[in-house]
């Protein structure tokens, strides 16, 4: 049972468009996180939540608007998509004052605008 | 936010010898954790080693092991016998405990060569 799943795993699409990305997991944790990795590699911090609240948000476009139902889930909804948003994106976990404090990922969503 | 600076992005070392990535951070905070994480071609991201900021023992993990100089904010890690399955980016990770935002450094392409 994989830990953190995302869905899709890859994603091609046009400008202007407008795409989600899903993200689950089954670890119990109560904080989720979405990273954006660009084409140097470069990971960069999105958002944050803790228990459904948002924690974290950095500069980034309200295009991009997540969305946590619940704490096990952290879906991301991009609008009008652009060559730029183009990216792995990654979904992660962890728990809050935990012991250990380590993130645990998903296997990154590859998004390519045309 | 806190800022993580991996000065060297590009190293190679041959198989068997031992490789040191380097790494700073700049934080204002008293608690905090640090890690290493590897990203092969698959781009899963995957633990390699994480540190306690209140611990003064360096952390090690088989082959893997930190030199964490606090006064210094320098948190660089040491990969001994290298092997081929080694070659990844590795990222140098800071994580706030209070709320769990992990910042990342830029990474560091290490090629193993036979």
């Amino acid at each position: 049972d994989t830990a953190v799943s995302q869905t899709p795993k890859y994603l091609v699409t046009q400008m202007g468009n407008d795409k989600s990305i899903k993200c689950e997991q089954n670890l119990g944790h109560d904080t989720m996180y979405w990273y954006k990795q660009d084409s140097k590699k470069f990971l960069k911090i999105m958002f944050s939540y803790n228990n459904k609240e948002l924690i974290i948000n950095e500069t980034v476009p309200n295009r991009f608007s997540p969305k946590s139902p619940d704490k096990a889930h952290l879906n991301l909804h991009i609008n009008s998509l652009e060559l730029g948003d183009s990216a792995v994106y990654f979904c992660a976990s962890s728990q809050l004052g935990g012991n250990t404090g380590e993130l645990f990922f998903g296997e990154g969503s590859r998004l390519t605008v045309l | 936010a806190q800022t993580v600076t991996q000065s060297q992005p590009e190293m190679s070392v041959q198989e068997a010898e031992t490789v040191t990535l380097s790494c700073t951070y700049d934080t204002s905070e008293s608690n905090y954790y640090l890690f290493w994480y590897k990203q092969p071609p698959s781009r899963q991201m995957i633990l390699v080693i994480r540190q306690e900021a209140y611990k003064q023992q360096n952390a090690t993990e088989n082959r893997f092991s930190v030199n964490f100089q606090k006064a210094a904010k320098s948190f660089s890690l040491k990969i001994s016998d290298s092997q081929l399955g080694d070659t990844a980016m590795y990222f140098c990770a800071f994580m706030n405990y209070n709320n769990n935002d992990m910042r990342f450094g830029a990474g560091t392409r290490l090629t193993v060569k036979p």
